[in-house]
């Protein structure tokens, strides 16, 4: 059975700074991993997702996440943040085999300025 | 291009009474989810359809939680009766092309649910 980890429910940063948000998962077999956004009173939108090959993965709106094997890890990361990036963002882990996918609880991104 | 539609935005009942929320996929797509998001327990999926059909219904909490998908284009998911402890908000999300998880779940904009 797949888990996924997020290790912090809230990150507050200031505008323009840079942002790192953590994952990590659990699965015997080999994965599919991605990270979807929720912004207030909407639906999850996906966000960029791992499926194979590079393990530096770019999204939307300057989001990239790095595959890291070894560490089972899948971290999110922005450059630099804008107040426009407040939201929840979940990621989610699934395997080859499966159609659903396993969210986890989501971290609570909140941007200073 | 329409994403998925819920229905209604909002919700509010006295308990005990019987709740319908309703759903329809983005046109095309097979796969059918719906899921439950609160604070304490987060995302839970409850039910998914592929094909119109139920495929996993696992994560439905009890018998008092019902859904059907009559068609390609129509799903509801049903409480009677109504708990306090229901209140959350739903969502319903689709994809398409089977069993590629590399599709992305297109997800509604949810319905918030209040049982008092």
């Amino acid at each position: 059975a797949q888990s996924v980890t997020q290790l912090d429910s809230q990150v507050p940063v200031f505008e323009e700074a840079p942002v790192e948000l953590r994952c990590n998962y659990s699965s015997s077999v080999s994965v599919y991993l991605f990270w979807y956004v929720q912004y207030p009173n909407q639906g999850l939108q996906l966000l960029l997702k791992y499926l194979s090959g590079s393990t530096l993965v770019k999204g939307i709106n300057g989001f990239e996440a790095e595959f890291n094997k070894s560490q089972t890890s899948f971290h999110l990361r922005k450059p630099s943040v804008h107040i426009s990036d407040t939201a929840e963002y979940f990621c989610a882990v699934s395997d080859s085999s499966a159609s659903k996918i396993i969210f986890g609880s989501g971290t609570r991104l909140s941007i200073r300025p | 291009d329409a994403g998925v539609i819920q229905s209604p935005r909002h919700e509010v009942t006295e308990m005990g009474q019987e709740v319908t929320l309703r759903c329809k996929p983005i046109s095309g797509h097979d796969y059918l989810f719906w899921y439950r998001q609160t604070m304490m327990r987060g995302l839970e999926l409850l039910i998914y359809f592929n094909n119109n059909v139920p495929i996993d219904d696992s994560g439905m909490p009890e018998d008092r939680f019902s859904a059907k998908m009559p068609n390609a284009s129509f799903s509801t998911l049903k409480i009677q009766p109504s708990e306090p402890r229901d209140s959350a908000v739903y969502f319903c999300a689709s994809s398409s092309t089977g069993r590629r998880v590399d599709q992305p779940q297109h997800f509604g904009d949810g319905t918030r649910l209040s049982i008092l």
